[in-house]
């Protein structure tokens, strides 16, 4: 099976504009997860999309947000960039329904610099 | 809630001695545990996971770990470290539903493997 794919791999914006990044999960995944990393602030989780909803939603402000298509691409959008939003973005699948263990399948990442 | 503490930022070992990553965990449920490894400039790759059945839990590329209860702590170790695990680890806990089924990171251990 492919893995999970990230569409761009590196991106580099300006402050105030916006950004989508794109996810294709594992082929029969459902679920979708989305994390940040930075040096500062480690991994932190974003949200997370299960059949179009979100199901879970982490500690980031209104500008992050995303969507999830029928066939369990996510996207995720980043309006009004700042500088601060400069990480890598992580995207994880899972073909966990609801319940046990919630083993998630992660992609390459997308570089995010805002200059 | 829950959390995770690594207790080293930085581990360095010489090639061929033992390799000993510390983690404690916190949860106010049955846990789910997992150790991911990151390589410079690439994803997130699952070494392993606790998830109720056998306490020591091998994963892959010789790692393994053990679950202790009564210490909260899930360490990973492997008998003799290659020059190809030099990477970034991380100890993850999830719960098995509702938002505790997100991933809570903890702040990852640098593994340097020296010649």
């Amino acid at each position: 099976k492919a893995g999970v794919t990230q569409t761009p791999r590196y991106l580099i914006k300006t402050r105030g504009q916006q950004v989508t990044l794109s996810c294709s999960p594992i082929s029969g995944h459902r679920s979708v997860s989305w994390y940040q990393q930075t040096p500062g602030q480690g991994l932190q989780f974003l949200f997370e999309y299960f059949s179009e909803t979100q199901r879970n939603k982490g500690n980031f402000p209104g500008r992050f947000s995303g969507r999830q298509f029928s066939n369990s691409r996510s996207e995720m959008n980043v309006s009004t960039l700042e500088l601060g939003d400069s990480a890598l973005y992580l995207c994880a699948s899972s073909s966990n329904p609801g319940t046990g263990p919630h083993e998630q399948f992660f992609g390459p990442g997308t570089r995010l610099t805002v200059l | 809630a829950q959390s995770v503490t690594q207790l080293d930022s930085h581990v360095s070992v010489s090639e061929g001695t033992p390799v000993l990553l510390r983690c404690n965990y916190s949860s106010s449920y049955s846990p789910s545990l997992f150790w991911y490894v990151q390589h410079p400039n690439k994803g997130l790759q699952l070494l392993l996971k606790y998830t109720s059945a056998a306490t020591l839990v091998k994963g892959i590329n010789g790692f393994e770990a053990e679950f202790k209860k009564s210490e909260t702590s899930f360490h990973l170790t492997k008998p003799s470290a290659h020059m190809s695990d030099a990477a970034e680890y991380f100890c993850v806990v999830s719960g098995s539903s509702g938002s505790a089924r997100q991933l809570t990171f903890g702040s990852g251990t640098q593994l340097t493997v020296l010649p």
